[in-house]
């Protein structure tokens, strides 16, 4: 059974500190591995990675991928209270996708 | 277009009735999946259609589940003898060929359903 497991699943940080999301997975048919944000209502798309230790970056957020231990990483730094949310992982496994529960990020001021 | 539509947006309901939500997807993407989403929890899929074919449905999608997108534009998602742990939201998501590319799902606002 295809599996993705995010760690850890609650955090709380103060503003300005460092965060690393964890993403694990154990799948068949791996294509891409997808981050993605959620605040109130509709994920929304952050990262694409398909390709092993090739970082994206997009501002304060960066994220990258280990094919050999199955995993990826999202980092956030100097954090904001606007970075509250909860932060998916999703696999794409053919042309399906598979969520994990994902992380929910508090910063508080 | 501004972006994938769905309703209603909440729906209460006693448990028993039938239930049915729509999606509207981005008009030039010709695919489209549903989720559920419960509390704490990351979106689960239930289907995807790729234009008018529905190519998979989760093991976890029951007989009281049914999804159509009969002319391939909008879907519906229809629960009937709703039971109480029907209760979570119901995600729509859309994609076309290039943005499957870049992984990118685009979603809706989601349906919440409340079985009482």
């Amino acid at each position: 059974e295809d599996k993705v497991v995010q760690s850890p699943l609650s955090l709380v940080v103060h503003e300005g500190d460092t965060v690393t999301l964890n993403c694990s997975y154990e799948v068949t048919n791996f294509r891409s591995l997808l981050w993605y944000k959620q605040e109130k209502k509709a994920p929304t798309f952050l990262f694409m990675l398909t390709s092993s230790g090739i970082e994206k970056k997009s501002g304060r957020l960066s994220s990258i991928l280990d094919k050999k231990e199955l995993s990826s990483i999202l980092n956030i730094t100097a954090t904001q209270t606007g970075d509250s949310a909860i932060y998916l992982c999703a696999v794409g496994i053919g042309d399906d996708m598979r969520f994990g529960a994902g992380t929910r990020l508090t910063v508080k001021p | 277009d501004t972006g994938v539509s769905q309703n209603p947006r909440h729906k209460i309901t006693k448990r028993g009735q039938n239930v049915t939500f729509r999606c509207d997807p981005i008009s030039e993407h010709n695919r489209l999946y549903w989720y559920r989403q419960t509390l704490g929890q990351g979106p689960e899929f239930l289907t995807y259609f790729q234009n008018e074919a529905q190519l998979e449905k989760s093991r976890l999608l029951s007989d009281r589940f049914s999804a159509e997108r009969p002319k391939g534009s909008f879907s519906t998602l229809e629960i009937q003898r709703t039971e109480q742990g029907d209760s979570a939201m119901y995600l729509c998501a859309s994609s076309s060929q290039t943005a499957m590319n870049t992984g990118e799902l685009f979603f809706g606002e989601g349906s919440r359903l409340t079985v009482l």
